[in-house]
């Protein structure tokens, strides 16, 4: 069964400085990974997702995530976080087998100090 | 880009009544919706799964009585929670998949439904 992990519940940065969030997958076949954001009260935006193609993707907002097939990872990161990229940050893969379901990680949450 | 629409953005209801969540696709033919369940600061479980003109599939351990579903054209699909009680209380999202797919699935911006 297809299946997504993000160890960390939440994760702490100062203004300015990279921020990663994990991720790891379980998949069989090739994966379709996502990254989607979601602010208080509001549904998820999309920020961006790795089909097929260069490991390095690149979404919105600044982000980027990097697809590593050995080790299993779709870290999201940004070179220098913002104030305003507080929020719950959910990975998800598709599931290729049941209707094309998004399978999610528990999210985490990203609190970004001044 | 795609849009889905999502109304109520919140709704109070008592015990015992029905509360009826609408999700639309502004601007492209939703095939294939998906819904959600939120509970605060967790991840999103899938309830159901329906395609336009036929019949949703529920996830294990979902009542199908309770949380109907249908998706009766391509661009409107719609949750009714029946007989609601309290522990029914939750985000509720949609989510919708296109015609092409193109690995794109565009979510409405959530019910928050209280049960009172």
């Amino acid at each position: 069964a297809q299946s997504v992990a993000q160890p960390e519940d939440q994760v702490n940065v100062a203004e300015g400085n990279p921020l990663t969030v994990k991720c790891t997958y379980s998949v069989s076949g090739n994966p379709y990974l996502f990254w989607y954001v979601q602010y208080p009260n509001r549904g998820l935006q999309f920020l961006l997702k790795y089909i097929t193609g260069d490991n390095l993707v690149k979404g919105s907002y600044g982000f980027e995530a990097e697809f590593n097939k050995s080790q299993t990872s779709f870290h999201l990161k940004k070179p220098s976080a913002l104030v305003s990229d507080s929020a719950l940050y959910f990975c998800a893969v598709r599931d290729g087998n049941q209707g094309g379901k998004l399978i999610f990680g528990q999210g985490t949450e990203l609190s970004v100090k001044p | 880009g795609a849009v889905v629409s999502q109304h109520p953005s919140w709704v109070i209801c008592k015990s015992g009544t029905s509360v009826k969540i609408e999700c639309r696709s502004l601007d492209f033919q939703a095939t294939t919706m998906f819904w959600y369940r939120q509970f605060p600061k967790q991840s999103l479980m899938l309830m159901a799964t329906s395609n336009e003109g036929s019949k949703a599939t529920y996830e294990q351990g979902v009542e199908k009585d309770k949380f109907l579903i249908n998706h009766a054209s391509l661009t409107l699909s719609t949750l009714t929670v029946t007989s609601a009680h309290p522990e029914d209380s939750s985000f509720y999202i949609c989510s919708a998949r296109s015609l092409t797919g193109a690995d794109g699935y565009t979510f409405g911006s959530g019910t928050r439904l209280t049960v009172v």
